[in-house]
Parts: structure tokens; C-alpha cells; sequence
């Protein structure tokens, strides 16, 4: 268990919808980044909050947003769904400190299917 | 540019036998090295992980792992593999500094055979 929590767990839409997930830290944590997961695949990085501001981006496209709270939990907002976008994604907390790179804690991830 | 090589896709081992997982990365500065479990249906879970000092790292669960540079190599490894080590194990490799975005590779699937 790393704390971190994320919902729903399983999730269908149709293409063209939008979808919030939604990511609770671990406590202590400052720092959540976002991972879509495709079958078969590593995880890819879609981007990263720090202290409530995108704190660097893989390469998505803007339909992929994100919020973070002052409560440190997250969302992933995906607009204008496509079919590849069906994935699992992970949520990841860390806290920011002297490290170059911190350890990263995983959620479950939420599985997104678009028909 | 980061990128993280994991050469074998689908790895099968008889259990008490030993394990050993291939990672190559590239990276033109020091690696921040990571080596993940995920088994089916769940998140990743941190096995073990270098930054600096000791070249061979030790982990959860007994696995290890030793840092090459001349190599540019970071292999997990268990000397007696459990029925309960199947599962994904993701390679990564720590990007630029302060983004502290993670580059993964493809993973390799791990069976364990009676």
C-alpha cells in the first residue's frame, strides 16, 4: 500500500466525451504526476503538478489537463476522447525536496475504455 | 534524449530458480535508476531504486539489483525466484532534473513454473 488512492477503478465512454480522474496523495506528498499506461506497454508521462501548477509535460496533446488542490489530490482531465486514448493511468505522488529525482508512489490507476 | 531498454518481453523461470531481468538505459548524465513490480490489475510498486554510492542495491522482496556504467546496464536480480514473483517489472530511468518525470520501458513479463 502507498497511500495513494485514485477513482473510480473502471471506466467506460464513448468517443468524443470527456472524463475526470481523479487522484488522492499520500500524505505529506506535494508533488503528483500523471502516467497513461497502454496494454502492453511501459507507462508514458503526461505531466506533472507542483504546488497547483504543471510542472513539466510529456508529449500529449492540450486535450490532456490536470488540476491540483491545495489538499495536494489531482485530477486528469481528458477532453475530446479518442480510441487510443483507453489505457490504464497512474497516478503518482512524490514530495519535492533536494533530490534531483524523488521516488515516485503509484495508485492502482484507473482503467478508461473508449468505444 | 532518456530512454530505458528492456530486451526481453516474456521471461520463464521454475520457482527456487534465479532470476535475472535486463535493463539498458541511455542517458547523458548521472541515472537516477528504478526498478518496478506491477502485477495484473495494479499499480506499480517500487522494488529498488540508485542514485549514487553502493553499485549493487538491495531491495524489497530479495530482489537486487547492480548499477554498469561502462555498461549502461542496471539488472534485477533473485537468487531463488517465488510463485508469487509473477507479475510485470518496469525499468525507468529518472529524466531532467527538477521535472521528476520517469522514463519507463516495455517491461518484462515474468512466469513462474512449478
Amino acid at each position: 500500500e502507498t497511500g495513494v488512492t485514485q477513482s473510480p477503478t473502471h471506466l467506460i465512454k464513448t468517443r468524443g466525451q470527456q472524463v475526470t480522474l481523479r487522484c488522492s496523495s499520500q500524505s505529506g506528498h506535494n508533488t503528483v504526476s500523471w502516467y497513461q499506461q497502454a496494454l502492453g506497454q511501459g507507462p508514458q508521462f503526461i505531466f506533472q503538478y507542483y504546488r497547483e501548477e504543471e510542472n513539466g509535460r510529456g508529449n500529449f496533446p492540450p486535450r490532456f489537463s490536470g488540476l491540483q488542490f491545495p489538499n495536494y489530490s489531482s485530477e486528469l482531465n481528458v477532453n475530446a476522447l479518442e480510441l487510443d486514448d483507453s489505457a490504464l493511468y497512474l497516478c503518482a505522488s512524490t514530495r519535492k525536496g533536494i533530490q534531483v529525482v524523488e521516488t515516485q508512489y503509484f495508485g492502482p490507476g484507473t482503467r478508461l475504455l473508449v468505444l | 534524449a532518456q530512454s530505458v531498454t528492456q530486451p526481453d518481453i516474456h521471461i520463464t523461470v521454475s520457482e527456487g530458480a534465479s532470476l535475472e531481468l535486463r535493463c539498458n538505459y541511455s542517458y547523458g548524465a548521472t541515472p537516477y535508476l528504478f526498478w518496478y513490480v506491477q502485477s495484473p490489475g495494479q499499480g506499480l510498486q517500487l522494488l529498488l531504486k540508485y542514485f549514487s554510492g553502493d553499485t549493487l542495491v538491495q531491495g524489497i522482496k530479495g530482489f537486487e539489483a547492480e548499477f554498469k556504467r561502462s555498461q549502461s546496464s542496471f539488472n534485477l536480480r533473485k537468487p531463488s525466484v517465488h510463485w508469487s514473483d509473477a507479475a510485470e517489472y518496469f525499468c525507468a530511468v529518472g529524466a531532467q532534473p527538477g521535472a521528476n518525470n520517469l522514463f519507463f520501458g516495455t517491461g518484462t513479463r515474468l512466469t513462474v513454473i512449478p
